[in-house]
C-alpha cells in the first residue's frame, strides 16, 4: 500500500534553533513530493515541492526540503527557527502516475521563544 | 484574486439534517477535491472530480455525496447517513494530472459542528 510517514507527532525547537520535519514515504514509480503548512482554523498553505532536479529544494518563508531516494525521505528544515512558524506541517505525495496525493498524518511544530 | 472559496466557514447541524457546503474556484482548474479533517488523522480524501459531471468517490465517500454541474464549483452534502460528521471539511483545486505537478491549492475550510 502506498503511504506517508510523518514520524513525530510534535517538534520543540527553541527560536533561532534549526528545525527539522520529518517525512518518508513508500510509493510507486517515481514520486512527486509536496510540503504544505497550516494554521489553526484555515487551509493548507503550499510550502515547497520536488519534481526532479536537484534534491535541495527552496521554499516560502525560508523553508527547505531534502530529497533522499534512497531513503525515501523528504524531510523539512529551516535553519533559524521563528515563533511564527509554530503551526501543523503535512507532508504529501503523489505516486508515479497517480492523479491524487497522499497526506501523511501531519506533525505540530512549536517554536518557543 | 484568484482562489478557493469556501462557505459557510462555520456551520452547525442538527442530527439527521443533511447539510450543503460550498466550494468555487476561479483558477481555471480542471480538478477540485474534498477532504475531511479530523486531529491526528491527516486529511482523508471523500470526493474528487477531474472534469465537469464527472467525480469519484475517495477514501471515506460514505454518507457524502458531490455534484460538479460547473467547472468552478464543487460543493459537497453531508448527509444524515454520515454516523459521526463533525469534522473540518476543505476543498481543493489542482491543474488536470498529466499536465500540471498535482499541486493542490486549497480554500479556507468549513468547520461542520452536529448538536
Amino acid at each position: 500500500a502506498q503511504s506517508v510517514a510523518q514520524p513525530e507527532d510534535q517538534v520543540n525547537v527553541a527560536e533561532g534553533n534549526p528545525l527539522t520535519v520529518k517525512c518518508t514515504y513508500s510509493v510507486s514509480g517515481n514520486p512527486y513530493l509536496f510540503w504544505y503548512v497550516q494554521y489553526p482554523n484555515r487551509g493548507l498553505q503550499f510550502l515547497l515541492k520536488y519534481i526532479t532536479g536537484d534534491n535541495l529544494v527552496k521554499g516560502s518563508y525560508g523553508f527547505e526540503a531534502e530529497f533522499n531516494k534512497s531513503q525515501t525521505s523528504f524531510h523539512l528544515k529551516k535553519p533559524s527557527a521563528l515563533v511564527s512558524d509554530s503551526a501543523l506541517y503535512f507532508c504529501a505525495v503523489r505516486p508515479g502516475g497517480y492523479n491524487k496525493l497522499i497526506f501523511g498524518a501531519g506533525t505540530r511544530l512549536a517554536v518557543h521563544p | 484574486d484568484g482562489g478557493i472559496t469556501q462557505s459557510p466557514k462555520y456551520l452547525f447541524r442538527k442530527e439527521g439534517q443533511n447539510v450543503t457546503l460550498s466550494c468555487e474556484q476561479n483558477l481555471n482548474h480542471d480538478a477540485m477535491y474534498w477532504y475531511r479533517q479530523d486531529p491526528g488523522q491527516g486529511l482523508r480524501l471523500i470526493y474528487y472530480s477531474q472534469i465537469v459531471n464527472d467525480f469519484q468517490k475517495g477514501d471515506i465517500a460514505e454518507g457524502y455525496s458531490v455534484s460538479r454541474e460547473k467547472k468552478e464549483s464543487f460543493p459537497l452534502t453531508v448527509t444524515s447517513a454520515q454516523k459521526n460528521p463533525t469534522a473540518f471539511y476543505l476543498c481543493a483545486s489542482s491543474i488536470m494530472a498529466g499536465s500540471g505537478t498535482g499541486e493542490l491549492f486549497f480554500g479556507e475550510g468549513s468547520r461542520l459542528t452536529v448538536l
